[in-house]
């Protein structure tokens, strides 16, 4: 089956601190990658997307991710905290034969000053 | 900038009511999204579009039904209200074609079933 994992319910990292929040996929076929950003009782927003070629992809608010392959992973990450930062992450994935995302249940990123 | 609107932020509903959920994208997006989302359990799909008048079921279509008879509009009904469809619920839409171009979402609505 299809899953997306982030195996953290909660990262608490502390202001200017490097942020990492990770994401584990299993899928059949090339996968589609995705991290959005949901602030407090807004919708989501789309940060970044990794779909074929370099690795390391940039995205918005100064996040970046990486792809690896071999460990199935897609990690987000920030050189450094901010507290606007807090918020909750999502990461999905889908295939190109495929319309629909399959989602993460969210990490929930707490930055302290 | 695309954007998305749902028609109400928050709504309180009684059970065994019909609910009207409303989404308008203004982006001409091919595709049209229902999710709904639970604490812990992350966005499930209720149902998708992929053109007027085309519906998908989703993972949890179960106590939902959809209308899309203009591209723009894309709307959800809850046939018969029940407390466990209180939740958010999340509309976002997509160009077609590639499946890799992402999917932008409105703020959503928040219901409550009483």
């Amino acid at each position: 089956a299809q899953s997306v994992a982030q195996p953290e319910d909660q990262v608490n990292v502390a202001e200017g601190n490097p942020l990492t929040v990770k994401c584990t996929y299993s899928v059949s076929g090339n996968p589609y990658l995705f991290w959005y950003v949901q602030y407090p009782n807004r919708g989501l927003q789309f940060l970044l997307k990794y779909i074929t070629g370099d690795n390391l992809v940039k995205g918005s608010y100064g996040f970046e991710a990486e792809f690896n392959k071999s460990q199935t992973s897609f990690h987000l990450k920030k050189p450094s905290a901010l507290v606007s930062d807090s918020a909750l992450y999502f990461c999905a994935v889908r295939t190109n034969s495929n319309y629909q995302l399959i989602w993460g249940a969210g990490t929930k990123l707490i930055i302290k000053p | 900038d695309v954007k998305v609107t749902q028609s109400s932020r928050y709504l309180v509903k009684r059970t065994g009511e019909k609910v009207f959920l409303e989404c308008v994208q203004d982006m001409d997006h091919e595709n049209m999204f229902w999710y709904r989302q639970d604490p812990g359990l992350g966005l499930r799909l209720i149902y998708f579009s992929y053109d007027v008048k085309m519906k998908e079921k989703g993972d949890i279509p179960e106590g939902y039904s959809v209308s899309r008879e203009k591209k723009e509009r894309f709307s959800l009904i809850l046939e018969s209200a029940s407390t466990n469809q209180t939740s958010m619920y999340l509309c976002a839409s997509s160009l077609g074609g590639d499946s890799n171009q992402p999917q932008h979402f409105g703020d959503g609505t928040r219901l409550s079933i009483l």
